[in-house]
């Protein structure tokens, strides 16, 4: 069955350190992929997407991330994270002809100033 | 460009009441999608609406049910309303049914009591 995993539930880290979260997918093929930013209270907003081509995506806030055929992975990263980007994350995919997205179970992200 | 917009915000409903959330895509978007997202997890596919027909649809019994109407804006209606309802209902507005761009709405928090 198709799914996608986020293995860390919380992760923290201090006020200008560097971040990666971890996603997983399972697949037949590759899907198209995409990381979502929820704060409390709030709906999700797109940080970047990856349908093909070059596998490190760059998008909004100073996020990127890379997609690792070889791994199914595609981990989101931040060279100095700011306390605003205390939220939680969730990395979703879909797949060409389908209508829907799979979502992982989310990364809470505290930031300690 | 305006975003997408869903009403109202919370509602609260007792136990076997019925419940319509409301949704209006963003402009130019002709594909509306419906999601749960209980807390705590991430959010569950329920159904897709393209140029007003159902699309597809997740593992939800056929209590939960939709519209969308010439606009596109669309409607989620959920019959005898259960306590595990209770959750956070995104819908999320794209061009086009397959895997593109989702963009979503902030929600609607329902609680049933």
């Amino acid at each position: 069955a198709q799914s996608v995993t986020q293995p860390d539930i919380h992760i923290t880290v201090s006020e200008g350190a560097s971040l990666e979260l971890r996603c997983n997918y399972s697949y037949g093929a590759t899907p198209y992929l995409f990381w979502y930013v929820q704060s409390p209270g709030q709906g999700l907003q797109l940080l970047l997407k990856y349908f093909s081509g070059d596998t490190l995506v760059q998008g909004i806030k100073g996020f990127e991330a890379e997609f690792k055929r070889s791994q199914s992975s595609f981990n989101l990263r931040k060279p100095s994270v700011h306390w605003s980007d205390a939220a939680e994350y969730f990395c979703a995919a879909a797949t060409s002809g389908t209508y829907k997205y799979i979502f992982g179970t989310g990364t809470r992200l505290k930031v300690l100033a | 460009e305006t975003g997408v917009t869903q009403s109202p915000t919370h509602l609260i409903k007792t136990r076997g009441q019925q419940v319509t959330l409301r949704c209006s895509s963003q402009s130019g978007h002709n594909t509306v999608s419906w999601y749960q997202q209980a807390l705590g997890q991430g959010p569950q596919f329920i159904f897709q609406y393209y140029r007003e027909e159902e699309n597809g649809r997740g593992n939800f019994p056929p209590r939960f049910s939709g519209l969308q109407f010439p606009n596109y804006s669309s409607e989620l209606n959920v019959n005898a309303l259960e306590l595990d309802d209770s959750a956070l209902y995104l819908c999320a507005s794209s061009l086009g049914r397959e895997g593109e761009t989702q963009y979503f709405g902030p929600g609607t928090r329902l609680l049933v009591l």
